[in-house]
């Protein structure tokens, strides 16, 4: 059964304290993507991934990093750089970068801080 | 002025009714449009995409592009209790920027 599976579900982050949010799929694509979505804000592109070892900053970066060191998972770490991470954290893929028809979202982690 | 912008309901309707969902954007580089379904909690599902002006039919759903005025909508026949969820449109540049709208908030009522 193919897709995407984000974990956890729900994550707590500390003040000072970096987190890692999971995100692997087995879809065979080679783009993957962050996004975080914000109540009454669109989804915002935080990396994207065209291919393995290989990744470009979204519109938000700062504050979060990311590593593509196998096709199938694309990590996100939201470091204590980002001041504001309460938010909803979404992966996505798609076969190519930019074939925007055959894009897939995992479903979500909510990161909330304590 | 956001570059795309989408009521964001909550928008309550009996079942069975037509609904209508719209966005509209300023950017005239936009060629692609999208529209995404998301459950409470889930993410994104892709309904529709389209790249021209006009009509788009899938089943109960059928997406409208109308580029000379800056406008998509989406419409929905016989509306189904299953089908409430936040409708979110999504416009792609013809250099693959995406942009998302805020999402309109539908529930059908039975």
């Amino acid at each position: 059964d193919g897709g995407i599976t984000q974990s956890p579900k729900y994550l707590f982050r500390k003040e000072g304290q970096n987190v890692t949010l999971s995100c692997e799929q087995n879809l065979n694509h080679d783009a993957m993507y962050w996004y975080r979505q914000d109540p009454g804000q669109g989804l915002r592109l935080i990396y994207y991934s065209q291919i393995v070892n290989d990744f470009q900053k979204g519109d938000i970066a700062e504050g979060y990093s990311v590593s593509r060191e196998k096709k199938e998972s694309f990590p996100l770490t939201v470091t204590s750089a980002q001041k504001n991470p309460t938010a909803f954290y979404l992966c996505a893929s798609s076969h190519l970068q930019g074939a925007w028809e055959t894009q897939y979202f995992g479903p979500g982690t909510r990161l909330l801080v304590l | 002025q956001k570059e795309v912008e989408q009521d964001p309901g909550p928008l309550s309707v009996p079942e069975g009714a037509i609904v209508s969902l719209n966005c509209t954007y300023s950017n005239s580089a936009f060629q692609y449009f999208m529209w995404y379904r998301q459950y409470s909690r889930k993410g994104p599902e892709l309904l529709m995409y389209t790249y021209s002006s006009g009509n788009k039919e899938d089943g109960r759903f059928t997406a409208q592009v109308d580029k000379s005025s800056k406008y998509i909508s989406l419409f929905i026949r016989d509306s189904q209790p299953s089908d409430s969820a936040t409708y979110l449109c999504a416009m792609v540049t013809s250099y693959d920027k995406v942009i998302f709208g805020p999402g309109t908030s539908l529930s059908v009522i039975p």
